[in-house]
């Protein structure tokens, strides 16, 4: 069975700093990778996705995610926090057409 | 208009109560879902369906049930509340076969069962 383990259920970052969301993944079968971002009293938002093809993948708002096979990660990535990036953040893992998703991570931008 | 619409925003109710909470999308997808979010462990299957005459268990569907009425509508129904079930409800949509695996997620419902 599909399972997904987000590092850190809380990070905290400088406006400006590195942003880094690790997720590892378990899968038996080639995997569909998917960041979604869930502002406060909002539903989820599609961050980016990796189906096939090159393993850098590009979304939306700065974000870009790796997906490392040997290392079954897909870590999060955006060079310079925002303090709109402020939100939790999923991992998740496509399982025969359904989403196994990891615990979530929350972020809080400090000025 | 949103593309994938829940109803009601929130809800309180009382222990023992029925209560459905409905989906609605016109995004054209054949799949639904319904998942459940509470803290810490992000969120989690109840149920979902590939088509109109499709309906499955996920992986907490106990003290669940739906219906698919439609393609567009897939409700979902708790037969009597109890607290456990407090929590934020999301409704999702796909379709592979139109080439979108990605899943469309409406703006949940927030149910408080007392």
């Amino acid at each position: 069975a599909q399972s997904v383990t987000q590092l850190g259920s809380h990070v905290s970052v400088s406006e400006g700093a590195l942003v880094l969301l690790r997720c590892n993944y378990s899968s038996s079968v080639p995997p569909y990778l998917f960041w979604y971002v869930q502002y406060p009293n909002q539903g989820l938002q599609l961050l980016l996705k990796y189906t096939t093809g090159a393993t850098l993948v590009k979304g939306i708002n700065g974000f870009e995610a790796e997906f490392k096979k040997s290392e079954t990660s897909f870590h999060l990535t955006k060079p310079s926090a925002h303090m709109s990036d402020a939100a939790e953040y999923f991992c998740a893992v496509d399982s025969w057409g359904k989403l196994q998703f990891g615990a979530g991570t929350q972020v809080v931008v400090t000025p | 208009d949103a593309d994938v619409t829940q109803t009601p925003r929130n809800r309180i109710t009382k222990t023992g109560k029925r209560i459905m909470l409905e989906c609605s999308q016109t995004k054209g997808h054949d799949r639904m879902y319904w998942y459940r979010q509470d803290p810490g462990l992000g969120l989690r299957l109840i149920y979902y369906s590939f088509d109109v005459k499709d309906i499955n268990k996920g992986e907490i569907s106990d003290g669940y049930s739906v219906s698919r009425q439609a393609q567009a509508k897939f409700s979902l129904s708790l037969e009597s509340a109890i607290p456990n079930q407090t929590a934020l409800y999301f409704c999702a949509t796909s379709d592979p076969s139109k080439d979108e695996i990605t899943q469309y997620f409406g703006p949940g419902t927030r149910l408080t069962v007392l």
